[in-house]
């Protein structure tokens, strides 16, 4: 089976500032894939970055990147110069390597204060 | 289209009734899956298709739930006698192959009053 906890239901950040997001996980595969997807009011969950379990290197988009801890089974997002329209839901989710099913957390809410 | 595309948006319906919400995927995707989100969850899976075949539907619920992809395209979730239970935001998403990508729709509100 596989978990994934989001322990921040809510998180604030002052426009420009640097936020992380805290995703710890559960799974049995050794081979697997883990994603942020920021979900704003109109519902579509979009793909902010991904991980795959095998690359030591954290992954970077632009202003996004994760810290990656494979042995505590952490991956945290780190959001840097925030705007405001970073503001929305936080996804973290796993799927395994041999498996097509996305495992969801809770999410975590980002407000951006201007 | 560009993207995926779910109708309706918003569904209100009354408990007991049937509905029937449509997910149109990208165009050449071959995977196709259906998530639901409760309020204040994650979405959790409800059922994937490859091709026209439903490949996995070890999510759906209950027996009331019904998925159908008959050309490998548009699919449809169908549910019967709907709960208050089943409200819900339904989430559609395509991608090229199980290892690829996936793109989701902006999803259908459904409402059981």
């Amino acid at each position: 089976a596989q978990t994934v906890t989001q322990s921040q239901p809510e998180m604030s950040v002052q426009e420009a500032e640097t936020v992380t997001l805290s995703c710890t996980y559960d799974t049995s595969e050794s081979d697997y894939y883990l994603f942020w997807y920021k979900q704003p009011p109109s519902r579509q969950m979009i793909l902010v970055i991904r991980q795959e379990a095998y690359k030591q290197q954290n992954a970077t988009e632009n202003r996004f990147s994760v810290n990656f801890q494979k042995a505590a089974k952490s991956f945290s997002l780190k959001i840097s110069d925030s705007q405001l329209g970073d503001a929305a839901m936080y996804f973290c989710a796993l799927k395994g390597g041999s498996n097509y099913k996305l495992t969801f957390g809770k999410g975590t809410l980002l407000t951006v204060n201007p | 289209g560009a993207g995926v595309s779910q109708t309706p948006s918003n569904k209100v319906t009354e408990k007991g009734k049937y509905v029937e919400l449509r997910c149109d995927p990208i165009s050449g995707h071959t995977a196709l899956y259906w998530y639901r989100q409760s309020l204040g969850q994650g979405p959790e899976f409800l059922i994937y298709f490859q091709g026209t075949g439903a490949a996995d539907d070890s999510g759906l619920p209950n027996d009331r739930f019904f998925a159908v992809r008959p050309e490998g395209s548009v699919s449809t979730l169908k549910i019967q006698r709907t709960e208050r239970g089943d409200s819900a935001v339904y989430l559609c998403a395509s991608s090229r192959g199980q290892s690829g990508e996936l793109f989701f729709g902006e999803g259908s509100r459904l409402t059981v009053l």
